[in-house]
C-alpha cells in the first residue's frame, strides 16, 4: 500500500507569514498532485508535479517536486485569509489511473 | 459546464438503517470514483468504475457498500446496514481521462452522512 504522509497535521498563521508544507511518501509515483479542500466542498486541484525536481508557481503558491519523485512540498509565500483550508496531496498510480490521498494539512490563515 | 452534482448532501440515520447516494459526473467523464472522507483524513477511495465497468473495488466493505453504474454514466453508491463508523463525507469524483492515467479529478460537494 502506497501511503503519503503530510506535515504539519494543523497550521495557524498571521496573514503575511510565509509557509511551506510537506508530503512525504516511501513509494515512488509518476506524479504528484496538490488539491485545497475548503468546508463543505470538495477538493480542487491546485497543481500537478510530473518531472523529478520540478517546481511550479502559481500565484504565491510554489510547488516543488523531489528528485527521486517521493516527496513534494508547498510554500505559500505572504499568506492570506482567503489561503484558508485543507492542503491534500495526492500520488497518481499511471498504470492504475488513480490517485493515493494523504491526510492534509489544516491551514488557517488569521487576518 | 455542470460540475459534478451530488445528492443528498446531508443524511442522518441510525445505525443498521440502510441509506444511497447518488452522483452525476460531469459529461463526457469515462472514469467515476467513491471516495470516503472521515473527519481529520483524507479522502479514501471505495469503488473506481471506467464507463460502467468497476475497475478498483479492493478497499470496498463489500458486505455492506454496494455501488453501480449500471449506464456509464450516474452512479449510486448504498450502504445496508450502516454502522457508527460509517460517518463520513462521500465524495463522487470524475476524470476525463481514460484508464492509464488518473488526471484532473473533479469532485463533487459532497454527501455527508451522520450514524447515530
Amino acid at each position: 500500500t502506497q501511503l503519503l504522509e503530510q506535515s504539519p497535521q494543523f497550521l495557524s498563521i498571521q496573514e503575511g507569514e510565509n509557509l511551506t508544507v510537506y508530503c512525504n511518501s516511501s513509494s515512488v509515483f509518476s506524479s504528484l498532485q496538490w488539491y485545497r479542500q475548503e468546508p463543505g466542498e470538495g477538493p480542487v486541484l491546485l497543481v500537478t508535479v510530473v518531472t523529478g525536481g520540478e517546481v511550479k508557481k502559481l500565484k504565491r503558491l510554489t510547488f516543488q517536486f523531489g528528485d527521486a519523485r517521493k516527496d513534494s512540498s508547498l510554500h505559500i509565500t505572504a499568506a492570506q485569509p482567503g489561503d484558508t483550508g485543507l492542503y491534500l496531496c495526492a500520488g497518481v498510480n499511471t498504470n492504475a489511473g488513480k490517485s493515493t490521498f494523504g491526510d492534509g494539512t489544516t491551514l488557517t490563515v488569521k487576518p | 459546464e455542470a460540475g459534478v452534482a451530488q445528492s443528498p448532501r446531508y443524511k442522518i440515520i441510525e445505525k443498521r438503517q440502510s441509506v444511497a447516494f447518488w452522483c452525476n459526473p460531469i459529461s463526457g467523464h469515462a472514469t467515476l470514483y467513491w471516495y470516503q472522507q472521515i473527519l481529520g483524513q483524507g479522502p479514501k477511495l471505495l469503488i473506481q468504475f471506467q464507463n460502467n465497468g468497476v475497475v478498483d473495488d479492493s478497499q470496498l466493505p463489500k458486505d455492506r457498500f454496494s455501488a453501480e453504474r449500471l449506464k456509464g454514466v450516474d452512479s449510486t453508491l448504498k450502504i445496508q446496514p450502516a454502522k457508527l463508523e460509517d460517518s463520513a463525507v462521500y465524495l463522487c469524483a470524475s476524470s476525463f481521462r481514460d484508464r492509464g492515467f488518473a488526471g484532473e479529478l473533479f469532485f463533487g460537494e459532497g454527501s455527508r452522512l451522520t450514524v447515530l
